[in-house]
């Protein structure tokens, strides 16, 4: 079974902070996604990252994938309260198709 | 990006009644569509993977014959709750995956409430 951990599993900070949310496997992953979840919706996908130490920014929102394609990390830039959300990752067990595994979750709460 | 709508968003029933709710990949074809279940304040938990014209694969402790589902085209999927119980209401997300690219894109997600 891979398993995908996530840290901290919540943490609240004030608007204009920097924050980094972790994703760790023991496992290889072809790929792995970032999304952020509002209540009451479902998950919107930010990044999709497949290759060794490979970093996406989005805006304000950097991305990493580990070179071994076991970790990565999302790095928040000047936080807003719009940030506020729950951030899964999600690690891709195949090519084309096959169904992620994805992390608890890091609740994130930003304060105005 | 690609749009995936899920129906009803929200829908309360009796117990013993079945519910049925409908996921639609809107602008592109999905060969594989998945379901999942999500608890307050925790991160989705895979049910089921469902493919287009044939049976759906479940993961262990999910039971097939409470949680029907169907693919029927290439744009939908069906998840049946059959005889629901208090115990069956959750926030119910289904996902679409991109034949081209493997991403996933999800659906809004279906409140059910069963009293």
């Amino acid at each position: 079974t891979q398993l995908l951990e996530q840290s901290p599993q919540f943490l609240s900070i004030q608007e204009g902070e920097n924050l980094t949310v972790y994703c760790n496997s023991s496992s290889v992953f072809s790929s792995l996604q970032w999304y952020r979840q509002e209540p009451g919706e479902g998950p919107v996908l930010l990044v999709t990252v497949v290759t060794g130490g490979e970093v996406k920014k989005l805006k304000r929102l950097t991305f990493q994938f580990g070179d071994a394609r076991k970790d990565s990390s999302l790095h928040i830039t000047a936080a807003q309260p719009g940030d506020t959300g729950l951030y899964l990752c999600a690690g891709g067990r195949g090519n084309y198709g096959q169904n992620f595994v994805f992390g608890p979750g890091t609740r994130l709460s930003v304060l105005p | 990006g690609a749009v995936v709508s899920q129906h009803p968003s929200w829908v309360i029933c009796k117990s013993g009644t079945s519910v049925k709710i409908e996921c639609r990949s809107l602008d592109f074809q999905a060969t594989t569509m998945f379901w999942y279940r999500q608890f307050p304040k925790q991160s989705l938990m895979l049910m089921a993977t469902s493919n287009e014209g044939s049976k759906a694969t479940y993961e262990q402790g999910v039971e097939k014959d409470k949680f029907l589902i169907n693919h029927a085209s290439l744009t939908l999927s069906t998840l049946t709750v059959t005889s629901a119980h208090p115990e069956d209401s959750s926030f119910y997300i289904c996902s679409a995956s991109q034949a081209n690219t493997g991403e996933l894109f999800f659906g809004e997600g279906s409140r059910l409430t069963v009293l």
